[in-house]
């Protein structure tokens, strides 16, 4: 099977600039996509096919994918942002097909 | 809107059977494929089943497989999920979701506890 590793936890100051990193071997070459879920809720897709941002999310939310790494990056992070973040591929050579990475918590100091 | 709204989650015993719902609103159920996705408490998300649009392909994650069946009723815009032979590992929310690739919508879940 596919596999997606993140680090469990990510710490930023306000204002500063987070950067949650998704590594998978060649993601580079898949589409990832990235879901934003707060505590108690369900969770929400932020970043679609590498890159896209969903209706509603903010500019501050980008995403990258290059060789064994994708990246979502979250500029002028806010209190708001505290969450956890999962990223995710469609493998359709893999059992299972759909693959979560294991998700990074984001404190906002 | 969309809306999708799970139901059926209880307290099972180990061995015992489930049958999850989910009721779509806001959109036709009948043009998308559709998932089941769990999170077992303070753990990450789990890719559990899929369905295509008209039910006649299903997929299953190797921990559920032979155990739990996807199906739906596209004229009840509802989504369905049997579980027989529950495990205690099957403890988690339960969300159904929307679309093949990516998930553009979830459900709030619903909890499965599976104890003695």
């Amino acid at each position: 099977s596919y596999v997606l590793t993140q680090p469990p936890s990510v710490s930023v100051a306000p204002g500063e600039t987070a950067r949650i990193p998704c590594g998978g071997n060649h993601i580079g070459s898949k589409s990832v996509h990235w879901y934003q879920q707060k505590p108690g809720q369900a969770p929400v897709l932020v970043i679609s096919n590498d890159s896209d941002r969903s209706s509603g999310i903010p500019e501050r939310f980008s995403g990258s994918n290059s060789g064994n790494t994708a990246t979502l990056t979250i500029s002028r992070v806010e209190a708001g942002d505290e969450a956890d973040f999962y990223c995710q591929v469609w493998d359709t050579s893999s059992d299972p097909p759909h693959v979560f990475g294991s998700g990074t918590k984001v404190t906002v100091l | 809107e969309v809306q999708l709204v799970e139901s059926g989650g209880h307290l099972v015993q180990p061995g015992g059977s489930l049958r999850l719902s989910c009721a779509a609103s806001g959109f036709s159920l009948s043009k998308f494929w559709m998932h089941w996705v769990r999170q077992p408490p303070g753990k990450g998300l789990v890719w559990v089943s899929r369905i295509n649009s008209d039910g006649s392909d299903t997929t299953y994650a190797d921990s559920v497989k032979g155990r739990f069946t996807i199906s739906r009723d596209n004229a009840k815009n509802t989504l369905y999920l049997q579980m027989n032979s529950l495990r205690v590992e099957d403890t988690a929310v339960y969300y159904c979701a929307r679309r093949l690739d990516p998930i553009d919508s979830w459900g709030q879940g619903t909890q499965v506890t599976v104890s003695s």
